[in-house]
């Protein structure tokens, strides 16, 4: 059975860091691409980045760019989210996600999340 | 950027009745498009993709259809379990979502 469950959320400051992770389990990790989606607080759902299968190409929302950085290691079955510069418009459930195939299109298994609070 | 828009934003209907919501894209996804379905505190759950190809384990009263800027996602007779909020997602140009429609029961 595909699991996928995120780590490493929680409240940090305006302007700080923080590292989330989503461990894999289920599925050959490596041959699928992966995303983050985040959900504010009673909205809907906004993609945030996304990684091939392999981590060498990477895409990433607007509003991430520069601040954010996605990254896999296949070895450990785990995507991490590395996530700068936070602002409490980031504030939000973050979701990993697994495309169904090695290409990036919709996601087929999705983690419960992890909050991210940002707010001094 | 594609902008993905969702109609009605909330719905009531009777347990049997059949539901039709709507997903508009502001230029054309081919039939590069899913349909989710979340419940509160829960993951979305993959319902459709490719605009009308059902998913694994999806009860078949789900039904997608529609291709360029407007798609639809009916089910055939409400049920209980149905009641969540629904959103639609493109994926021929980045990854967009709608904003969601709510489905309650009467």
């Amino acid at each position: 059975e595909i699991h996928l469950l995120e780590s490493g959320g929680g409240l940090v400051q305006p302007g700080g860091s923080l590292r989330l992770s989503c461990t894999a389990s289920g599925f050959n990790f490596s041959n699928y691409a992966m995303t983050w989606v985040r959900q504010t607080p009673g909205k809907g759902l906004e993609w945030v980045t996304a990684v091939s299968r392999s981590g060498n190409t990477t895409y990433y929302a607007d509003f991430v760019k520069g601040r954010f950085t996605i990254f896999r290691d296949n070895s450990k079955n785990t995507l991490y989210l590395q996530m700068n510069s936070l602002r409490a418009a980031d504030t939000a459930k973050y979701y990993c996600a697994k495309a169904p195939v090695a290409t990036i299109a919709y996601f087929d298994y999705w983690g419960p999340g992890t909050l991210v609070t940002v707010s001094s | 950027d594609i902008h993905m828009t969702q109609s009605p934003s909330t719905l009531s209907a009777s347990v049997g009745d059949r539901v039709t919501l709507t997903c508009r894209a502001s230029q054309s996804v081919r039939t590069w498009l899913a349909w989710y379905q979340q419940t509160p505190g829960k993951a979305p759950k993959l319902l459709i993709y490719k605009a009308s190809t059902l998913e694994s384990g999806v009860p078949s009263r789900f039904s997608g259809s529609g291709s360029g800027t407007e798609f639809t996602l009916t089910i055939s007779s409400l049920q209980p379990d149905d009641s969540a909020t629904y959103y639609c997602q493109q994926y021929n140009n980045g990854w967009t979502f709608g904003q969601g429609t709510k489905v309650e029961i009467k």
